[in-house]
């Protein structure tokens, strides 16, 4: 069966840090990644998506990016936080021609 | 672009009644799906709905795609306490493959 894993569960970071949150998927081949972003516990924000590895759309111009190094593995990173940045970032998988998506555990950010 | 709209935005209701909310879209819609997303958790799958006019349950849920591809509705019966949580629906339109659009979310919270 298919799982997703998000890491860290939980960060703080000052304003002005790097960040780097990672995503892997096992028990499946060549899926489709998602990031998105929740603000107070609505409304999810599609941020980047990807097709394959080194595939990368961006829904919405920000401060963050996104990369497919492995095909199971998709990284969202930061140069420079903002305090803007703060929110639950969700990585969902897709797979197999199928639109429903399979969500991971998700990472509380918190920037001060 | 498309828009989806989803009510009611909350539901305060006793243990044992039904429960039902909407999602309406300006646009055709592919697919429908509905998710449950627990406090501090990422959303879990309920039901996909995939041709419209179909009806799909899934225990106590049921769902279905309606006839105009512009709607979909989600119904809870006999409603436990567990049942808390935001439900999502989210669509594929036409022109979006692979993305999906989400509601605001609906709020349930059930009392004893």
């Amino acid at each position: 069966s298919q799982t997703i894993h998000q890491w860290p569960a939980t960060l703080v970071q000052p304003v002005g840090s790097p960040l780097s949150l990672e995503c892997t998927v096992e028990g499946t081949s060549n899926p489709n990644l998602y990031w998105y972003r929740q603000a107070a516990g609505r409304g999810l924000q599609l941020l980047f998506y990807s097709v394959g590895i080194g595939q990368i759309s961006s829904e919405v111009p920000q401060n963050l990016s996104a990369s497919r190094p492995q095909d199971r593995q998709f990284i969202l990173s930061s140069k420079k936080l903002l305090l803007s940045d703060s929110g639950f970032y969700l990585c969902a998988w897709s797979g197999g021609g199928a639109f429903e998506q399979y969500f991971g555990p998700g990472t509380r950010l918190t920037v001060t | 672009g498309q828009q989806l709209n989803q009510s009611p935005q909350s539901m305060f209701i006793q243990e044992g009644e039904d429960v039902s909310m909407n999602c309406t879209s300006s646009s055709i819609f592919n697919t429908w799906l509905w998710y449950k997303q627990d406090p501090g958790e990422g959303p879990v799958l309920l039901i996909a709905l995939y041709k419209a006019g179909e009806l799909t349950s899934n225990g106590r849920l049921t769902a279905q795609f309606g006839i105009t591809r512009k709607d979909s509705f989600l119904n809870i019966s006999a409603s436990i306490p567990s049942d808390v949580g935001i439900y999502f629906c989210a669509g594929q339109g036409t022109d979006s493959w692979g993305k999906l659009q989400f509601g605001a979310g609906t709020q349930v919270v059930v009392t004893p």
